[in-house]
């Protein structure tokens, strides 16, 4: 069955580190893959979209990876600070179609 | 730009009840809208797929009789809860597309059933 996993453990970072967050997925033909942000008792805000033909795609201090081969998707946050604290969603696209599938996300708290 | 709204931001309601929420793209018309529910520490569950005119498509395992979607104009999608019960409690989302591939959310309604 299709799958999607997310360190379901928090990761705790110090400020002005880099954050790394993985996504992988098992029995997907992903059109692209998307990063979503969601503070508590908020909806998701997108931030980043790639597409399976692209390897990486950047974003101020944010930088995705899609490896298409290893099924896995690398989120990295350079110079964190504590306001990037807040759970990120990976989310697929289904090929053909507008179906989104969700992750369960990442907790990451960045520490002043 | 792209800016979804969704009312009520949260409700509580006795159990039997029937509770309605509206989702809005208020500077873009959508053709299709998605309503989710997500519970505590858990991913979003599509739950259905409307589109403007036509029939919800629902997802495997929700009740198209409990969770009533009505699409009725571009910009607007709303989603009944029927006879919600203490279960029916969570976090609802929807979000609406645009173009080909762009999604944008609501920020969710709380729904708490006693």
């Amino acid at each position: 069955s299709q799958k999607i996993e997310q360190n379901s453990e928090a990761l705790n970072i110090q400020e002005g580190k880099t954050a790394t967050l993985t996504c992988n997925y098992t029995n997907y033909s992903p059109a692209y893959l998307q990063w979503y942000r969601q503070d508590p008792g908020r909806g998701p805000v997108f931030l980043l979209l790639i597409r399976e033909n692209e390897k990486e795609k950047r974003k101020e201090r944010l930088k995705v990876t899609f490896d298409t081969t290893l099924k896995q998707s690398l989120f990295h946050i350079t110079a964190s600070q504590p306001a990037d604290s807040a759970t990120y969603l990976c989310a697929l696209e289904i090929t053909g179609g507008f179906k989104t599938i969700f992750g369960a996300g990442t907790r990451l708290f960045v520490k002043a | 730009g792209a800016v979804v709204s969704q009312h009520p931001s949260w409700v509580i309601c006795k159990s039997g009840t029937s509770v309605k929420i509206e989702c809005r793209s208020l500077d873009f018309q959508a053709t299709t809208m998605f309503w989710y529910r997500q519970f505590p520490k858990q991913s979003l569950m599509l739950m259905a797929t409307s589109n403007e005119g036509s029939k919800a498509t629902y997802e495997q395992g929700v009740e198209k009789d409990k969770f009533l979607i009505n699409h009725a104009s571009l910009t607007l999608s709303t989603l009944t809860v029927t006879s919600a019960h203490p279960e029916d409690s969570s976090f609802y989302i929807c979000s609406a597309g645009r173009g080909k591939n762009e999604q944008f959310f609501g920020p969710g309604t709380r729904l708490t059933v006693l």
